[in-house]
């Protein structure tokens, strides 16, 4: 299954809603995931199952969508918001990510 | 709290092999299915490779499928990936990740620090 983020650089306040996008070339139910990566920082689990928050994860992060088309919405941006954030499927094997969308200052 | 710390990586020339380890704590090995994700320098994350808890289901990228060998020993909290005919498209940071789920991977939990490959052409 490919994955396609977009937009691939999103510039944006703090305070402000941040509106990602995951289209996958196939449905995947809601066997999606998503991921924050700050800069020289490793990957954390932010979503799973497209749209449960994993342990931690304030509420301003909520996922939605189901079948090809998958949403992660950031409400009221933080500092520490700024990031790549990736989507990733385990419907079928190989497991695959997006690309990554890049939220940055504006 | 989880710890997965990975060690291995360094500098191989086209053609060699490395093996990398991951040691776990914090939480019941043998109970977590396990994986490698890499990243290129400047790039974007890609799954490599998972195996079950129990070591005996293991899963590959095709990238990588039949040069790479994933492995565990649950006695030791360990995780290993045995790298074979590496090439320069292979240098990356590999992290070793922790998945929700027992037998097929799913999504990571945990990730470690990460360790870098690099093949050398």
């Amino acid at each position: 299954v490919v994955l396609t983020q977009s937009p691939g650089t999103l510039s944006l306040s703090p305070g402000e809603r941040a509106t990602l996008s995951c289209r996958a070339s196939r449905s995947v139910t809601t066997y999606l995931a998503w991921y924050q990566q700050t800069p020289g920082q490793v990957p954390r689990l932010l979503i799973y199952g497209a749209s449960s928050r994993a342990t931690g994860i304030p509420d301003r992060f909520s996922g939605g969508g189901s079948g090809t088309d998958f949403t992660l919405t950031i409400d009221r941006l933080e500092p520490g918001d700024f990031a790549v954030y990736y989507c990733q499927t385990y419907h079928s094997s190989p497991i695959t990510f997006g690309q990554g969308t890049r939220l940055e200052f504006k | 709290e989880v710890q997965l710390l990975e060690s291995g990586g360094g500098l191989v020339q086209s053609g060699g092999s490395l093996r990398l380890a991951c040691v776990a704590s914090g939480f019941t090995f043998s109970r977590s299915a396990m994986n490698w994700v890499r990243q290129a320098p400047g790039k974007g994350l890609e799954w490599v490779s998972g195996i079950s808890g129990s070591g005996t289901t293991t899963f590959y990228s095709d990238s990588v499928k039949g040069r790479f060998t994933i492995s565990r020993d649950n006695a030791k909290n360990t995780l290993y990936l045995q790298m074979d005919s590496l090439r320069a498209e292979d240098t990356a940071i590999y992290y070793c990740a922790q998945d929700r789920a027992v037998v097929t991977p799913v999504w990571f939990d945990s990730w470690g620090q990460g360790t870098l490959v690099t093949v050398s052409s």
